[in-house]
Parts: C-alpha cells; sequence; structure tokens
C-alpha cells in the first residue's frame, strides 16, 4: 500500500524557469516530509524537509509547501539549473522516531 | 566527515544462492537502515536498529533475509536463498537520532539474480 504518492513520473523544464514537484500522502499521522535528491549510482540526499506545524520551509532556491488538510506536499526549484537534473523522492514519517516511507519518484530534466 | 560505506557495489549471483552486504554507518550514528530498492520504485525499509537493537523488521522477509549489527556499528544483510525478484539496489542509511533527522546514505549495493 502506497501511503506516498508521487504521480509524475518525469518532468522536464527550462533553465532558468519553475520546477515543481507534486507528492500525495494517505497516513494523517505523518509529521515530518522530507525531499531526496538522487543522481544515477549514487545513494539519496537530502535536500529539505518540512514539518506539519510549517505551511513552509525554504533554502536557497528550494521551497517546500506543505498542505495537510489536502495532504499534500510539493517542491518548488526556481531557478531550475540543468545539474538539478536528477530524480526526486518524497519521503514522510509519523515522527522523528520512525523510518521514512518514500514515493517513487519524480524524475527531473532541466535542459540548457 | 566519512559518509556510509557499503560494500560491494555490486553483486551478480543465481538463484537459490546467498549473498551477503556489509554497511559501516557514520560514526556516531546511532541509526541504521536498509532499505530494497526495486527498479522504478522509491526505497522500501527493510529494517531499522537503534545500536545494536532491532526497531523495526516488519517489511524483513525473515524467511531468507536476516541482518545483524553487532555492537552497534557495522551491519550485515543476508540473503539466503536469493530469489529473482530480490534484484534491486540494497541501500544502506544511518541518522544521529532515532529516525527522519536527516537519514544518509550510502552509494548502495546493485543485487542482479539470474
Amino acid at each position: 500500500d502506497q501511503q506516498v504518492k508521487q504521480n509524475s513520473p518525469s518532468l522536464s523544464v527550462q533553465e532558468g524557469r519553475i520546477s515543481i514537484l507534486n507528492c500525495d500522502y494517505t497516513n494523517s499521522m505523518f509529521d515530518y516530509f522530507l525531499w531526496y535528491k538522487k543522481y544515477p549510482a549514487e545513494g539519496p540526499t537530502f535536500l529539505i524537509s518540512i514539518s506539519s506545524i510549517k505551511d513552509k520551509n525554504e533554502d536557497g532556491r528550494f521551497t517546500v509547501f506543505l498542505n495537510k488538510s489536502a495532504k499534500h506536499l510539493s517542491l518548488h526549484i526556481v531557478p531550475s539549473q540543468p545539474g538539478d537534473s536528477a530524480v526526486y523522492f518524497c519521503a514522510a514519517s509519523p515522527n522523528s522516531g520512525y523510518a521514512l516511507n518514500f514515493g517513487k519518484g519524480t524524475s527531473l530534466l532541466v535542459t540548457p | 566527515e566519512a559518509g556510509v560505506a557499503q560494500s560491494p557495489r555490486y553483486k551478480i549471483i543465481e538463484k537459490r544462492q546467498s549473498v551477503a552486504f556489509w554497511c559501516n554507518p557514520i560514526s556516531g550514528h546511532a541509526t541504521l537502515y536498509w532499505y530494497q530498492q526495486i527498479l522504478g520504485q522509491g526505497p522500501k525499509l527493510l529494517i531499522q536498529f537503534q545500536n545494536n537493537g532491532v526497531v523495526d523488521d516488519s517489511q524483513l522477509p525473515k524467511d531468507r533475509f536476516s541482518a545483524e549489527r553487532l555492537k552497534g556499528v557495522d551491519s550485515t544483510l543476508k540473503i539466503q536463498p536469493a530469489k529473482l525478484e530480490d534484484s534491486a539496489v540494497y541501500l544502506c542509511a544511518s541518522s544521529i537520532t532515532g529516525g527522519s533527522a536527516e537519514a544518509f546514505f550510502g552509494q548502495g549495493t546493485r543485487l542482479t539474480v539470474v
């Protein structure tokens, strides 16, 4: 049973534009949400997180928005750069004491 | 700071053979995870250790998979006997605290069962 869903397997964006990656979840107990970035042949690397007490968290070009009532979060990358091309995983957990539930990932391609 | 180390990077075995993977977490990280990532899927937790105790192994196929973390540092994951559907990347991750505080992942071991 997939509790974290990333319904877009792939996304293509022009360099300099905004990339928006979406994620939905079904478990209302999830309280902590993270985005990981993965390059081929490497392990996922942490990008940004948000807890349920917030609706927005920003780190440089990356912003995560959380809509708890809709059980939806999104990652915005502005401006997108070719080096951002990777697979992005959304992950969630009930709290910091539990392991992560991952979505299937969205492959982002940023073209020059 | 050294990252999470895993070996081997790649392994090809025949079905019904056994295989073992090794993980050395970041120094000082109490929590260690093994995830299985099948092609086209997100990582799925197999087992979570806190120091040398098991916190969650509910998704570990215990008839064929086993894992240990002796002395609360290094960990090994074993599959015996392997099946074709075990072909995946096996990721080890570690974190300072008991869970989702950003887990740091190793490069993974790509297992192919033929």
